[in-house]
């Protein structure tokens, strides 16, 4: 009965590569969100999507990729990974915009 | 932009005192959260206090908020070893774009 998860947990791939991390909430929640966690555990917001309308985009290269299929999902993909794209991805979803998240366990992504 | 700076940035207590941190924030906000994050776990949400709230109790936590001084309070009363974690205040901008500090690591000794 997790409210949100994430797959896979980790992440370990060459630089160039292409790769998707995916997110589930079944919380009932309209609100998702992609976070990037780096290795200061400062904690950055990347997207929202809202009733899978994309409410925030903040400066992220455009080799990030959300896609909301519903309400319930927000996959992340990532092309042509660099190094400096190692982090620990959290994705989290609230019922309000204004309101808590819920985050999920994260996927530490590691690239080489 | 990163909005909350938070103080200390590290803290060890023994168990059974009190633990307190301090965050401050830039910008006007809707509210302010406060979430822990165990070793390689996600963050779980604590408590959000509204920028019309002074203050806010939760189980052991106690928040405090100061708009004019653009700062906020966590208190972890009678802390115990499971408390031992990184806490993080969050500011919600106008326009619900919650901005992170960068963390307080508390380590309570038993």
């Amino acid at each position: 009965d997790t409210a949100v998860s994430q797959t896979p947990k980790y992440l370990v791939t060459q630089m160039g590569n292409d790769k998707s991390i995916k997110c589930e909430q079944n919380l009932g929640h309209d609100t998702m969100y992609w976070y990037k966690q780096d290795s200061k555990k400062f904690l950055k917001i990347m997207f929202s999507y809202n009733n899978k309308e994309l409410i925030i985009n903040e400066t992220v290269p455009n080799r990030f990729s959300p896609k909301s299929p519903d309400k319930a999902h927000l996959n992340l993909h990532i092309n042509s990974l660099e190094l400096g794209d190692s982090a620990v991805y959290f994705c989290a979803s609230s019922r309000r915009t204004d309101y808590e998240q819920y985050f999920g366990p994260g996927t530490r992504l590691t690239v080489t | 932009s990163q909005q909350g700076e938070e103080d200390p940035q590290a803290l060890s207590i023994q168990e059974g005192e009190n633990a307190t941190m301090n965050c401050s924030y830039k910008t006007s906000i809707n509210n302010l959260q406060w979430y822990r994050q165990n070793s390689g776990r996600g963050l779980v949400h604590l408590i959000l206090i509204r920028s019309n709230e002074r203050e806010k109790h939760s189980g052991r936590l106690r928040v405090t908020l100061d708009t004019s001084k653009k700062s906020s309070s966590l208190l972890i009363t009678a802390s115990r070893a499971a408390d031992t974690a990184s806490y993080f205040c969050a500011a919600m901008e106008y326009g619900n774009k919650l901005v992170f500090g960068a963390g307080t690591i508390l380590r309570v000794k038993s």
